[in-house]
């Protein structure tokens, strides 16, 4: 049981580059979202999918896009990388009651540290 | 919007002293209020989780409480060892997203 996973772990990208962040969970749940931690700043939801087939913007979503590929997976794309997204970007997953609201916590993954320069 | 703070950011304390952290939000109608941990260059590891209609939690040597009017919730650490040294996050759940603080950093010196 792997819990998230997460790839790549490291990744260096010039200004203008696109990347797309892996994300899978193995726990069959229906939520999972994308954050991102800077210093001092906690972490800043990015992008969320309440179940499989849907999106949410969160807090932070400029210059992101996100797809739900399945249940398991959700990925999170730059299509133009900027050095303001010089970020570690977190991975997790929940599940949660018909009303949306979560049975229990979220798991998370090991993070992606991204630099651009 | 739900704003979560967290006092002190940082705290270094001899070990075996016990301790409180602390954790405020300014929207009291939230649905839990959840305790992690993460370990420098990790994710993060839940710790406890208090529902809205619970007033605290405990697990081995923490224990988490929640007091929603005053909109606070603080984590008692009994007796600190050098392995709890990390950075404890609170995260408050409404308006279908969980908001976290920034952490406090905290060190427990041998």
């Amino acid at each position: 049981n792997a819990g998230v996973t997460q790839t790549p772990k490291f990744q260096v990208l010039k200004t203008g580059q696109s990347m797309t962040l892996q994300c899978a969970q193995d726990m069959n749940h229906n939520s999972m979202y994308w954050y991102r931690q800077d210093p001092g700043m906690g972490l800043r939801l990015i992008y969320y999918s309440a179940s499989e087939g849907t999106t949410d913007k969160g807090e932070v979503p400029n210059g992101y896009n996100v797809s739900r590929l399945n249940k398991r997976e959700f990925s999170l794309r730059l299509e133009s990388a900027a050095p303001s997204q010089t970020s570690v970007y977190f991975c997790a997953s929940s599940e949660v009651w018909a009303s949306g609201d979560p049975e229990e916590t979220q798991y998370f993954g090991p993070g992606t540290r991204l630099l651009v320069l | 919007k739900q704003e979560v703070t967290q006092i002190p950011a940082a705290l270094s304390v001899p070990e075996g002293e016990n301790l409180v952290l602390n954790c405020s939000f300014t929207d009291s109608a939230i649905y839990n209020l959840q305790w992690f941990r993460q370990d420098p260059g990790k994710g993060l590891t839940s710790l406890l989780l208090i529902q809205s209609s619970q007033r605290e939690q405990t697990s081995g040597r923490l224990n988490a409480s929640l007091d929603k009017s005053s909109g606070r919730s603080t984590l008692y650490i009994a007796a600190s060892q050098p392995g709890d040294s990390a950075t404890y996050l609170c995260a408050a759940y409404n308006f279908n997203k969980f908001y976290f603080g920034s952490g406090t950093k905290l060190n427990v010196k041998p």
